[in-house]
Order: structure tokens, then sequence, then C-alpha cells
């Protein structure tokens, strides 16, 4: 059975500082792994995933991500956080089985403070 | 191009009542799963239909199944609602023939009093 962890349900940072949201996951097979965002009364969209090419994932909106197989971690990073950013993110997780359902995490609400 | 789209966005029903709530998905994609977001929490997987039949199962039960029609549309019903039945419903699409990228619509808000 797979599972991911989002350490910290609530982060805080000022504008222009590091956005650092954590996540770790447990999986049985090699795993697939996403980052998602949601905004206030709306849908998931994907910022960036990894599929076992290279372990440093870039996204959209200036995010990033690192897969580091020896810590099972898929750490979010952005090096400015601007107003903009403010909002739930989830990690999640799928194997390499046809329905390559999500299992996703408790989200982590980002609060960008002026 | 566009994205996944649901309807309704938003549905008040009664304890007990039926529910149908629907899903097209994105041009090019023939692959619907659905999941359940409630309050506070992350989504979690209802089932994924692929080729109009349910592929893969949650941990959901019976009360909750579903239908894909051959223009790879969607449908959730849910009997005999409860109260934690209340909750945000998600559809994703996607491609089978290619990356695992899955496209979420913006969801249908139930309620259940």
């Amino acid at each position: 059975a797979q599972s991911v962890t989002q350490l910290g349900s609530h982060v805080s940072v000022s504008e222009g500082a590091l956005v650092l949201l954590r996540c770790n996951y447990s999986s049985s097979v090699p795993p697939y792994l996403f980052w998602y965002v949601q905004y206030p009364n709306q849908g998931l969209q994907l910022l960036l995933k990894y599929t076992s090419a290279a372990t440093l994932v870039k996204g959209i909106n200036g995010f990033e991500a690192e897969f580091k197989k020896s810590e099972t971690s898929f750490h979010l990073t952005k090096p400015s956080a601007h107003m903009s950013d403010a909002a739930e993110y989830f990690c999640a997780v799928s194997d390499a089985g046809s329905a390559r359902q999500l299992t996703f995490g408790s989200g982590t609400q980002l609060t960008v403070l002026p | 191009d566009a994205g996944v789209t649901q309807s309704p966005t938003h549905l008040i029903k009664t304890r007990g009542q039926q529910v149908t709530l629907r899903c097209s998905p994105k041009s090019g994609h023939d692959t619907v799963s659905w999941y359940q977001q409630a309050l506070g929490q992350g989504p979690q997987f209802i089932f994924q239909y692929y080729e109009e039949e349910e592929r893969q199962r949650g941990n959901f039960p019976d009360r909750f199944s579903g239908h894909q029609f051959p223009n790879y549309s969607s449908e959730l019903n849910v009997n005999a609602l409860l109260l934690g039945d209340s909750a945000l419903y998600l559809c994703a699409s996607s491609d089978s023939g290619s990356s695992y990228e899955q496209y979420f619509g913006p969801g249908t808000r139930l309620t259940v009093t």
C-alpha cells in the first residue's frame, strides 16, 4: 500500500522568502510523485511530476522538487514566495499499475505574509 | 481546448436521497477517475473508468457507483446519502496511452442535510 505524509498542515513565509513544503512517501514499488495546488473553491492544478527521469523536477510558477529515494522524500521548494502562491498544496503518489490511482497527503496550507 | 468540466457546481440533498454528478473529460482523454475530498483533507480515490468499465476501486461502499459513456464522459451516483457524504467531488481525466498526468475539474460541492 502507498501512503504520503505531509509534514506541517500550515506553513507561513514572508513574501520573497524561501518556500519549503515537505512530503514523504511510502511505496513498495518505484513511485510516481506529484505536487498539486488548490486555490479556494477550485479543483487541483498539477505543479510538477516525477516519473523516474531526472530526480530534480521543475514545474510551473517557479516551483521545483527533488526526489530522494534514500530519504523517501519529495519536498517542494520555491526560492522566492509571491503573494499569489498562497494556497493549499497536496503531494500525491501513484504506481506504475494501469489504473495509476493517486494517493494524496492531507495537504499543507501555505500563507504568504506581506 | 476545454479542460475537465463538472456539473452541477453545487448541490444540496437530504439524507437518504440519491445524487448523480457528471463529468466531461479533457479533449483526447479516455480515462476518468473520481475522488472525494472532505473538508480539510486530501482527495480520496473512489474509482476509475476506462473503456466504459470500472477498472479500479478505492475503499468506498457499494452506495457509490459510476458509469462511463462511449464519448468518455462519466457519472458518479451515490445512493442512500449520509451526512458524511458531504464533500467536494473531483473528477480527473487522463490519457491511457501517454503520461501519468491527471487533469482535475473544478469539482461538485455536495452538501447533505
